[in-house]
């Protein structure tokens, strides 16, 4: 149980283009996603936070603007990086919480924009 | 007040040994004291998990201990095996605080033959 899907896995995107990730819990409701960040050798470093059928929270420092995150179910969140830089090259991974804390990443998406 | 701090930072143990990966925190409205393994290319996969009521947790190989009053939790992988080299995260939220998770820096552990 608690599997969480991500697609697509690995996108290369010119820049100035746009890409969107899908996060999906397969076998639970999520009440809340997350989307993180992360660099090489480094931890995880949080991004927003979206509740269902609400506006997503960000962190300090992310652009709301740049980072479009979509919560349209208890099982989907999306996550549109617009107009992308080689500088938003990174692994972006999600999470989803059926609650009491816990959370459940999906694989990770490896997104090199050229 | 929000920081986890994980050591040691790299970690090498022969097979059969055992892994320990402490880490120690400063909130102590913290309830939820995940710890994550994570392979390369891959997203982190929960291991195992404490709440603060117990002081310990076994499942498997894998335990956790843990001390509420030093804020200190520990992982300890007993028997360790060349499949477990990976990099693992110590963790720790509020439940009541939108569920965020506060991560350590993470442990590169490798297992050799």
């Amino acid at each position: 149980g608690a599997v969480v899907s991500q697609h697509p896995s690995r996108v290369i995107c010119k820049s100035g283009t746009s890409v969107k990730i899908e996060c999906r819990s397969l076998d639970f409701q999520a009440t809340t996603m997350f989307w993180y960040r992360q660099f090489p050798k480094q931890s995880l470093m949080l991004m927003a936070t979206s509740n269902e059928g609400s506006k997503a929270t960000y962190e300090q420092g992310v652009e709301k603007d740049k980072f479009l995150i979509n919560h349209a179910s208890l099982t989907l969140s999306t996550l549109t990086v617009t107009s992308a830089h080689p500088e938003d090259s990174s692994f972006y991974i999600c999470s989803a919480s059926p609650g009491a804390g816990e959370q459940y990443f999906g694989p990770g998406t490896r997104l090199t924009v050229t | 007040q929000q920081q986890v701090k994980q050591s040691p930072q790299s970690l090498i143990v022969q097979k059969g040994g055992i892994s320990i990966i402490n880490c120690a925190y400063e909130n102590t409205a913290f309830d939820y004291f995940p710890w994550y393994q994570q392979f390369p290319g891959k997203g982190p996969a929960l291991l195992i998990a404490i709440r603060p009521d117990v002081s310990e947790k076994k499942e498997g190989r894998f335990t956790i201990s843990f001390n509420k009053s030093a804020k200190q939790f520990s992982l300890h992988i007993m028997d360790s095996q060349p499949g477990d080299s990976a990099t693992y995260f110590c963790a720790a939220s509020l439940t009541g605080g939108g569920n965020k998770l506060t991560f350590g820096t993470g442990t590169q552990l490798k297992v050799e033959l």
